[in-house]
């Protein structure tokens, strides 16, 4: 068991640009979300699925973020046409059916927009 | 709504000293209750928990209890080491009954700094 992934660790975009994150979970989690945490504040729930479901989206994801977890497996969170206020740090965490509320998160994904 | 409050740091404190974070929450029903640690350059890990009145979530020498009296759920060390520098948040996630029940809620996060 190698936690949870992701990819890439940092990545630095211009305005209007599109950008992908990917979220491997651990394997038996069948539960996987997505936060954004910014400078000096905690997480901030952005969404969930359940397998391949997406159960839950908060009024923070805007219509230009995109989440998807096709297999109930990995995950992509999509941001098209950044904005510099999207730059944040997007963490992705899973769980177990069993201990849904105990979330394992990955070292999460550093987005600049510039 | 849920919401989790952390008293404001930074908080500064020598090696060996007696460490208290304040966290109070606001939510309905019974929450399970959480810390959890974030050390430099990693990624968040749950450091303890607590999922009913009065338990108290232990772990590498840190304590909580979950008082439900006073909607609290302070975090205590007796005696912190220069490892313990990290940011501190406290959580919560709505009771199993609910639809926000595996979702955390987190507060802002406190910055410790132990001196050797």
């Amino acid at each position: 068991d190698t936690g949870v992934s992701q990819d890439p660790r940092h990545k630095i975009t211009k305005r209007g640009q599109n950008v992908t994150f990917r979220c491997d979970p651990i394997s038996e989690h069948n539960r996987l979300y997505w936060y954004r945490q910014t400078l000096g504040q905690g997480p901030e729930f952005l969404t969930y699925f359940q397998n391949e479901a997406q159960l839950e989206k908060s009024r923070l994801l805007s219509d230009r973020f995109s989440a998807e977890r096709p297999k109930g497996s990995f995950s992509t969170l999509e941001i098209q046409r950044t904005e510099q206020g999207d730059s944040a740090m997007y963490l992705c965490a899973s769980s177990s059916f069993i201990a849904a509320n105990v979330l394992t998160f990955g070292a999460g994904s550093r987005l600049t927009v510039l | 709504g849920d919401s989790v409050t952390q008293m404001e740091g930074p908080v500064t404190l020598s090696e060996e000293a007696f460490l208290t974070i304040n966290c109070t929450y606001t939510a309905t029903g019974y929450p399970s209750l959480f810390w959890y640690v974030q050390y430099p350059g990693e990624g968040l890990q749950l450091l303890l928990k607590a999922t009913k009145a009065d338990d108290k979530g232990s772990n590498k020498g840190f304590e909580a209890t979950y008082r439900k009296e006073t909607t609290s759920f302070h975090l205590e060390k007796g005696s912190v080491q220069v490892s313990d520098s990290a940011v501190y948040f406290c959580a919560l996630s709505g009771d199993a009954g609910g639809t926000s029940y595996g979702k955390l809620t987190f507060g802002q996060g406190t910055i410790l700094t132990v001196h050797p």
